[in-house]
């Protein structure tokens, strides 16, 4: 089956550490995305990639960083320097992008939690 | 940046009724989408629709279009209790394509 696997479902992070989510889909999609959702909103771009080894900064990029290296992987890291990490966050995929011919939903992953210890 | 705002930002309704839930927005799309989201889980794509468009339909689902009024809502029809689910609509800017800007959502509840 295809789809987006974020991994891991939960993690935890001590102060001053740096952590990084996994996000590897087998869809084929050239567009992939970063979002924070805090509880009880709504969800905020972190980071985005139309093509491999390239990306852009969404809303909220600051104490964060991604790599493209790979159409179906796009990693995000949370640094020290993210003062306020804990949130559920999620990644999505989309065909949309510069040779989409018609607009395209994403296809999200199921989140991973993460709390600051 | 928040492009769409939802309302009601709670829904509670009885099974069988149905539910009606509201965007505005801001600036002008491309599309806007629907999405659905179970506690604690991925979002699901559930409808898209062209800014050139006014109403379509999926199943259950019926979704308008007011691009006059920077609006759009969502009719789910003779609901169940697994509705039950937060709703976020998701905009498409003309200024800002390639990615989705997310409204802060509608919980809605459906009682058995």
């Amino acid at each position: 089956d295809g789809g987006i696997t974020q991994s891991p479902k939960y993690l935890f992070r001590k102060e001053g550490q740096n952590v990084t989510l996994s996000c590897e889909q087998n869809l084929n999609h050239d567009a992939m995305y970063w979002y924070r959702q805090d509880p009880g909103q709504g969800l905020r771009l972190i980071y985005y990639s139309q093509i491999v080894n390239d990306f852009q900064k969404g809303d909220i990029a600051e104490g964060y960083s991604v790599s493209r290296e790979k159409k179906e992987s796009f990693p995000l890291t949370v640094t020290s320097a993210q003062k306020n990490p804990t949130a559920f966050y999620l990644c999505a995929s989309s065909i949309a992008g510069r040779q989409a011919t018609r607009p395209y939903g994403y296809t999200f992953g199921s989140g991973t939690r993460l709390t600051v210890v | 940046s928040q492009q769409g705002e939802e309302d009601p930002q709670a829904l509670s309704i009885q099974e069988g009724e149905n539910a009606t839930m509201n965007c505005s927005y801001k600036t002008s799309i491309n599309n806007l989408q629907w999405y659905r989201q179970n506690s604690g889980r991925g979002l699901v794509h559930l409808i898209l629709i062209r800014s050139n468009e006014r109403e379509k339909h999926s199943g259950r689902l019926r979704v308008t279009l007011d691009t006059s009024k920077k609006s759009s809502s969502l009719l789910i029809t003779a609901s169940r209790a697994a509705d039950t689910a937060s709703y976020f609509c998701a905009t498409d800017t003309v200024d800002s394509s390639y990615k989705l800007i997310f409204g802060s959502g509608t919980r809605l509840l459906v009682r058995p």
